[in-house]
C-alpha cells in the first residue's frame, strides 16, 4: 500500500533561518510527488512537484525539493524563511499518471519566529 | 494560478439535517476530487470523478454521502444525515485528466455539526 509520514508534527525556525521539511514515501512504482502548504483558514496551494529527470526541483517563493528513489524520499528546503513561511506543509503522493486521489502525510506545521 | 469555487465557506448543521456543498473546478479540468480535512491534520480522500463520472469513493462515501457532478462546471457533495463526526473542512480539487496530476485545491467549506 502507498504511503506518506512526516515525520516531524511542529517545526520553529528563526527568521532567516534555512528550513527543511523531511518527507518518506511507500510505493513501488514511480511516485509522482508533491509539497502544498496550508495557510490557516485556506485550502492548499501548489509549492512544487516532482515526476522524472532532475531530482531536484525549484518551486514557488525560494522553496525546493531532491527526490531520492535509494532513501524513498522527497525533503522540501528554503534557504532563508520569512515569518509568512509559517503554515502547514503536506507532502502528498500520486501513485498514477492522470488524475487519480493524491495520498497526504499528516503534515508539518511551521512557526518562524522573529 | 488556478481558481477552484468552493461555496458555502462556512456551514452548520443539527446532527441528523442534510448538508450540501458545491464546488466549481478549473475551467477546462475533467477530474474532481473530494477530500475531507480534521483540525488540519491529513487530508482524506472521499470520491473522485473523471468526465462527471464516479470513478473512485471510500465506503462511508457510499454509505452516507451524496455527490454528483452534473455539469462540467459543477459538482456537489451531500450529506444525507449529519453526525458530529462530519464536522470538517471539505476540500474540492480538480485536475487535468490528460498527463497531467498536480491537483489544484478550492479554499473548503468548513462544516459544524451541532
Amino acid at each position: 500500500a502507498q504511503s506518506v509520514t512526516q515525520p516531524d508534527a511542529r517545526v520553529t525556525v528563526s527568521e532567516g533561518a534555512s528550513l527543511q521539511l523531511r518527507c518518506k514515501y511507500s510505493y513501488s512504482g514511480t511516485p509522482y510527488l508533491f509539497w502544498y502548504v496550508q495557510y490557516p483558514r485556506q485550502g492548499l496551494q501548489l509549492l512544487l512537484k516532482y515526476y522524472s529527470g532532475d531530482p531536484v526541483v525549484q518551486g514557488v517563493n525560494g522553496f525546493e525539493a531532491e527526490f531520492s528513489k535509494s532513501n524513498s524520499s522527497f525533503h522540501l528546503r528554503k534557504a532563508s524563511v520569512h515569518w509568512s513561511d509559517s503554515a502547514v506543509y503536506f507532502c502528498a503522493l500520486s501513485a498514477y499518471q492522470g488524475g487519480r486521489a493524491l495520498i497526504f502525510g499528516t503534515g508539518t506545521t511551521v512557526s518562524v519566529s522573529p | 494560478d488556478a481558481a477552484v469555487t468552493q461555496k458555502p465557506r462556512y456551514l452548520i448543521k443539527m446532527k441528523g439535517q442534510e448538508a450540501e456543498m458545491k464546488c466549481i473546478p478549473e475551467k477546462g479540468h475533467t477530474a474532481v476530487f473530494w477530500y475531507q480535512q480534521k483540525q488540519s491534520k491529513e487530508l482524506k480522500f472521499l470520491i473522485y470523478f473523471q468526465n462527471q463520472q464516479p470513478l473512485d469513493q471510500i465506503d462511508m462515501v457510499k454509505e452516507r454521502f451524496s455527490a454528483v457532478c452534473p455539469s462540467s462546471s459543477l459538482c456537489s457533495l451531500g450529506i444525507r444525515t449529519c453526525e458530529a463526526e462530519d464536522s470538517a473542512l471539505y476540500l474540492c480539487s480538480s485536475s487535468q485528466s490528460a498527463g497531467g496530476d498536480t491537483q489544484y485545491f478550492g479554499p473548503g467549506t468548513r462544516l459544524l455539526v451541532l
